[in-house]
């Protein structure tokens, strides 16, 4: 089993809808988890980090983590044609990778916004 | 403000050679990190540099080195080029003071092993 396990689609949502991308992870031990968004041909971009279980919110995007269950999400409400990207989702037992830097990603799920 | 910058963007080798790509850091980061994207898979890990020094890596052979200078520019090194080393090399500057920071990614080098 891997550590991290995310469907890598390829999704497709029509504009203005409500976007759900969801990671589920193996290791109790990871306490950080991160969203990133990566266009084509770009390096990936931090979107969101959220410590321990809970929610974050921020504009469009709410991230929520249930530790219990292993279970990570982000919500992209609204969602337009500039969000088609892949989302990564990123964990560690350290704050955003520790003093090694190492991020367990995975796989990237590739989301399409059709106007 | 700069941001991470990497060079080349994209290179054609053949397997057996060896290889060098070249990372500058963003302005005022003192750590780099190198990541492996193989086509359709998540980043991972291959080594961090902080203050010159190999900082922590991943599960990746020898035959992969780097280096980081004073100036905080970085070199990956990959020797002995397989076929599966084909992929795109992320390199990710932060700021190590206490706890982290984000990491800053560049828009990568396409290698390609033929």
């Amino acid at each position: 089993q891997k550590e991290v396990e995310q469907d890598p689609g390829p999704l497709s949502v029509p504009e203005g809808a409500i976007v759900s991308l969801n990671c589920t992870y193996s290791n109790s031990a990871f306490q950080y988890f991160m969203w990133y968004r990566q266009y084509s041909r770009k390096g990936p971009e931090l979107l969101m980090y959220t410590y321990s279980s809970g929610n974050k919110e921020d504009g469009r995007f709410t991230a929520q983590v249930d530790k219990s269950s292993k279970y990570i999400s982000l919500f992209i409400r609204d969602s337009q044609p500039s969000d088609s990207a892949t989302y990564l989702c990123a964990m560690s037992g350290r704050r955003y990778g520790g003093s090694q830097g190492n991020l367990i990603f995975g796989k990237g799920t590739k989301l399409s916004v059709k106007p | 403000e700069t941001g991470v910058t990497q060079s080349p963007t994209h290179l054609i080798k053949t397997r057996g050679q060896q290889v060098t790509l070249r990372c500058s850091s963003q302005s005022g980061h003192n750590t780099v990190s190198w990541y492996q994207q193989a086509l359709g898979q998540g980043p991972q890990f291959i080594f961090q540099y902080y203050r010159e020094e190999e900082n922590g890596r991943g599960n990746f052979p020898p035959r992969f080195s780097g280096l980081q200078f004073p100036n905080y520019s970085s070199e990956l090194n990959v020797n002995a080029l397989e076929l599966d080393d084909s992929a795109l090399y992320l390199c990710a500057s932060s700021f190590a003071r206490q706890g982290s920071s984000p990491l800053h990614f560049g828009n990568g080098t396409r290698l390609t092993v033929t």
